[in-house]
């Protein structure tokens, strides 16, 4: 079957660094996504890859290993506003989005 | 403002009863889908639409059905709401056609079934 991991929950420091990893089993790979979410809203996208390599977009980046099934979101600066869920899916070969259950991180002072 | 806007955005509804999650979208995109979304679960999808007047099923369609008659609509129907059919439920689309794939989701809707 198909199948997307990630950790349930994180706690991390404002102003600290956090990596979330997302590592994923599916029929066939066209690509891997992060959304985020804040409680009671809807997901929005942050970052999509589908080559092997790291994206950077601002404090978040995104790496992507294919071999390894294996991919994470990096989070630099925390801030308070980042305490939200983190959403890893990957597109599989019908082309059909694939969730993981979601990391809540939560962000201490 | 751009975007895809669902209704009702939450509602109580007794078992049995008939029921039509509305979502409109005004940025012309060709492909929508609707989620259902529960604690510990990723997103599930129920239906999709590549375009207008196609649609197709996905993980959990028993118990739903949709329609698409034009780009701009694409409502979810509970034809006997069952209380496992308790979830949030987002409407989303995306360019579709080879783009990236990125979904925009709506604001989504909290549905209970008694």
């Amino acid at each position: 079957g198909q199948n997307i991991d990630q950790p349930t929950e994180m706690t991390a420091t404002e102003g600290a660094i956090v990596q979330i990893n997302c590592t994923y089993q599916t029929s066939g790979f066209n690509g891997l996504f992060w959304y985020q979410q804040h409680a009671g809203e809807a997901p929005t996208f942050l970052s999509y890859n589908v080559l092997d390599g790291l994206e950077e977009k601002g404090r978040f980046s995104s790496f992507l290993s294919r071999s390894k099934g294996y991919s994470y979101l990096l989070l630099k600066e925390l801030q308070m506003k980042d305490s939200a869920s983190y959403l890893c899916a990957v597109r599989d070969s019908n082309y059909q989005l694939i969730w993981g259950a979601g990391t809540k991180l939560i962000i201490k002072p | 403002i751009a975007g895809i806007t669902q209704a009702p955005t939450s509602q109580i509804l007794a078992a049995g009863r008939r029921m039509t999650l509305r979502c409109t979208q005004d940025m012309r995109h060709n492909a929508m889908y609707w989620y259902r979304q529960d604690l510990g679960l990723g997103l599930r999808l129920i239906h999709y639409s590549n375009t207008a007047g196609t649609t197709g099923k996905g993980e959990v369609p028993d118990g739903y059905s949709v329609s698409r008659a034009n780009t701009d609509d694409f409502p979810l129907t509970l034809a006997s709401a069952v209380p496992s059919q308790t979830s949030v439920y987002f409407c989303a689309s995306s360019q579709g056609g080879g783009d990236t794939g990125e979904l925009f989701f709506g604001e989504g809707s909290r549905l209970t079934v008694l």
